[in-house]
């Protein structure tokens, strides 16, 4: 069973300048989560969906950031514009039903440099 | 939200030895995973443990649920172990959203 997939891997730009993240979960799971992991941080939770729609956005800085998950299947983060701020590792993971005692599946992750 | 404290912040260990770590909650949880980030950055999910104890060949982890804390041990532990061990917990309620402890890096020396 393939896991879940994201691209680019690795991406710098500048401030000021937009980016946008891919996501392509485990098929079949329902639920897609995109988290920020600052160095030395913990996963912090950005926004989650339920198949297409939108479960809980609470921490994502709405002003800069956006995502979508057009069919429920694949999705992508932007951030316009991009803040120095903003460099981490945004992770996306999948889990099959997205309850509270849900399994959750990580991707390899995408590393922003903003500079 | 919960707090998710996790000890020690930084252990290193020779290949060989045993270890143990530690995670507590601030509130009760329903679910509880331990996951292990590798030098490359990704997350492994080991255990999902809301209560009672699980094996996986050197690792396994135990959560006493009623004393908010779960623990993960490796034993004859390898270079391969090294990495970041984060443990996650979710509330009832909550929609599946994870709040993460700072981590536990470990390194394993040869």
């Amino acid at each position: 069973e393939a896991g879940v997939a994201q691209s680019p891997r690795y991406k710098i730009i500048e401030k000021r300048q937009s980016v946008a993240f891919w996501c392509n979960p485990i098929s079949g799971h329902a639920t897609l989560y995109w988290y920020q992991q600052i160095l030395g941080q913990g996963p912090k939770l950005l926004i989650q969906f339920q198949n297409n729609g939108v479960v809980d956005d609470s921490q994502l800085p709405k002003d800069r950031f956006s995502a979508e998950r057009l069919k429920g299947v694949d999705s992508t983060l932007k951030i316009q514009p991009a803040k120095l701020e903003d460099s981490a590792v945004y992770l996306c993971a999948s889990s099959l039903r997205g309850g509270s005692t849900d399994t959750q599946y990580f991707g390899p992750g995408t590393r922003l440099t903003v500079l | 939200g919960i707090q998710v404290e996790q000890s020690p912040p930084d252990l290193i260990l020779q290949e060989g030895a045993n270890s143990t770590l530690r995670c507590n909650f601030s509130d009760s949880v329903n679910n509880l995973q331990w996951f292990h980030q590798n030098p490359w950055g990704q997350l492994i999910n080991l255990f999902y443990i809301p209560s009672g104890t699980k094996q996986n060949g050197r690792l396994s982890a135990t959560t006493v649920a009623t004393e908010r804390y779960s623990l993960l041990y490796i034993s004859s532990s390898q270079t391969t172990d090294s990495g970041v061990y984060f443990c996650a917990g979710g509330q009832a309620g909550s929609q599946g959203n994870l709040i993460f402890g700072k981590g536990t890096k470990l390194s394993v020396k040869p």
